[in-house]
């Protein structure tokens, strides 16, 4: 079936450690997207890439990066310049149209211990 | 720059009453509005959306939608509640290639 798939389901790491969230799709959707979830502030945009080979900050960039190599995939990157990095991450996907909705994966939680 | 708002962070229903879960949106332009559903731990699952016409929108699980322009409301209902419907709802706002949600609405079905 087709749809988006985020690993790990949950993930631990120690403050200084890098650490990479996977998101891939087989929706054949061209735009992909991060978003930060917190309790009581909903979603908040990390990140989004419209094309390969391109992509573009969101509302809390700093302390994350991401790459666009394949439409297929669109790995999130952690890093120690993260804060508060513990949260739930979710990856989501949209296609062409220009009103359509956006499909989600199932999310990433990230520990820090 | 476009925003929702969902005024209340909790809803408690008992099941087989009708449900409403409220959002306000501020947009310029046309609206293109989206209500989605968490499950604990959990993405978020499309319900419904409003892009232009008709103003009750029908989506899944009997949910429907009412888009007032006038109120700059999307307020989601459902005619009878269900216990099931319990978890986590979220307005959202598309604007051009960028979505903004809400911060969410918890809403308790109890039996």
């Amino acid at each position: 079936d087709g749809g988006i798939t985020q690993s790990p389901k949950y993930l631990f790491r120690k403050e200084g450690q890098n650490v990479t969230l996977s998101c891939e799709q087989n929706l054949n959707h061209d735009a992909m997207y991060w978003y930060r979830q917190d309790p009581g502030q909903g979603l908040r945009l990390i990140y989004y890439s419209q094309i390969v080979n391109d992509f573009q900050k969101g509302d809390i960039a700093e302390g994350y990066s991401v790459s666009r190599e394949k439409k297929e995939s669109f790995p999130l990157t952690v890093t120690s310049a993260q804060k508060n990095p513990t949260a739930f991450y979710l990856c989501a996907s949209n296609g062409h149209s220009n009103t359509g909705e956006l499909f989600f994966g199932e999310g990433s939680r990230l520990t820090v211990l | 720059a476009q925003s929702v708002a969902q005024p209340e962070d909790q809803v408690n229903v008992a099941e087989g009453n009708p449900l409403t879960v409220k959002c306000t949106y501020s947009v310029s332009g046309n609206p293109y509005l989206f209500w989605y559903v968490q499950y604990p731990n959990r993405g978020l699952q499309f319900l419904l959306k409003y892009i232009t016409g008709d103003n009750l929108v029908k989506g899944s699980y009997g949910f429907e939608a009412e888009f007032n322009k006038s109120q700059t409301s999307f307020h989601l209902k459902k005619p009878s509640a269900l216990v099931s419907d319990s978890a986590l709802y979220f307005c959202a706002v598309r604007d051009f290639n960028k979505f903004y949600f809400g911060s969410g609405t918890k809403l308790n079905v109890k039996p």
